[in-house]
């Protein structure tokens, strides 16, 4: 079967730097994903791994470890409108569907 | 370029109504998928289809039927609606497999009361 954990809600303040992780326990691997969804609103993509290391993108970075079956989000230079739930999926044994992780809402103050 | 489109974006139902979500997509995407999400959770994927023709169950199907006549199109139907279907809906699609960006529709708000 697939498992995939990771925080249900985390904190931090504008400028900050946050890094949101990710635990994944599947039967095959074939990437995992990252999306944002701000709240009444459809998710969003951010990112993809499939060879460990760390992808950046701008102030977002994605981490992957596939022998530890983990992954992380890394968001710098925190600013208001990043308040929104960050959600890690990956695809299913089969290849045909991802499967999403609960999501991590992200609560930005100033 | 419109992308995902689902219809209604909001809706009310009674207790053992039925309904139809449309979903269209312009892209000839062949994967599409609908999952629903309820407060404060994941997305729950309801059933997925793979081509034209082609439909499966995901980890949620139960009270729900899809069909996929069409590449474009793949509409989710609610038999007989319970108060446990109250959730957002939200049709996705990908070119031709998982492992691609998905892109979403705005989602269908249901209420059943």
């Amino acid at each position: 079967g697939q498992n995939i954990d990771q925080p249900t809600e985390m904190t931090a303040t504008e400028g900050a730097i946050v890094q949101i992780n990710c635990t994944y326990q599947t039967s095959g691997f074939n990437g995992l994903f990252w999306y944002q969804q701000h709240a009444g609103e459809a998710p969003t993509f951010l990112s993809y791994n499939v060879l460990d290391g760390l992808e950046e993108k701008g102030r977002f970075s994605s981490f992957l470890s596939r022998s530890k079956g983990y992954s992380y989000l890394l968001l710098k230079e925190l600013q208001m409108k990043d308040s929104a739930s960050y959600l890690c999926a990956a695809p299913n044994q089969a290849g045909t569907a991802l499967i999403f992780g609960k999501g991590t809402t992200l609560s930005v103050s100033s | 370029n419109a992308g995902v489109t689902q219809t209604p974006k909001f809706r009310i139902l009674k207790i053992g109504q039925s309904m139809t979500l449309q979903c269209t997509q312009d892209m000839n995407h062949n994967y599409m998928y609908w999952y629903r999400q309820d407060p404060g959770m994941g997305l729950k994927l309801i059933y997925y289809s793979v081509g034209a023709g082609i439909t499966d169950k995901g980890e949620v199907p139960n009270g729900y039927n899809v069909s996929r006549s069409t590449t474009e199109d793949f509409p989710l139907r609610l038999e007989l609606a319970a108060p446990s279907q109250t959730s957002v809906y939200f049709c996705a699609s990908t070119p031709d497999r998982a492992n691609q960006p998905q892109h979403f529709g705005d989602g269908t708000r249901l209420s059943i009361l």
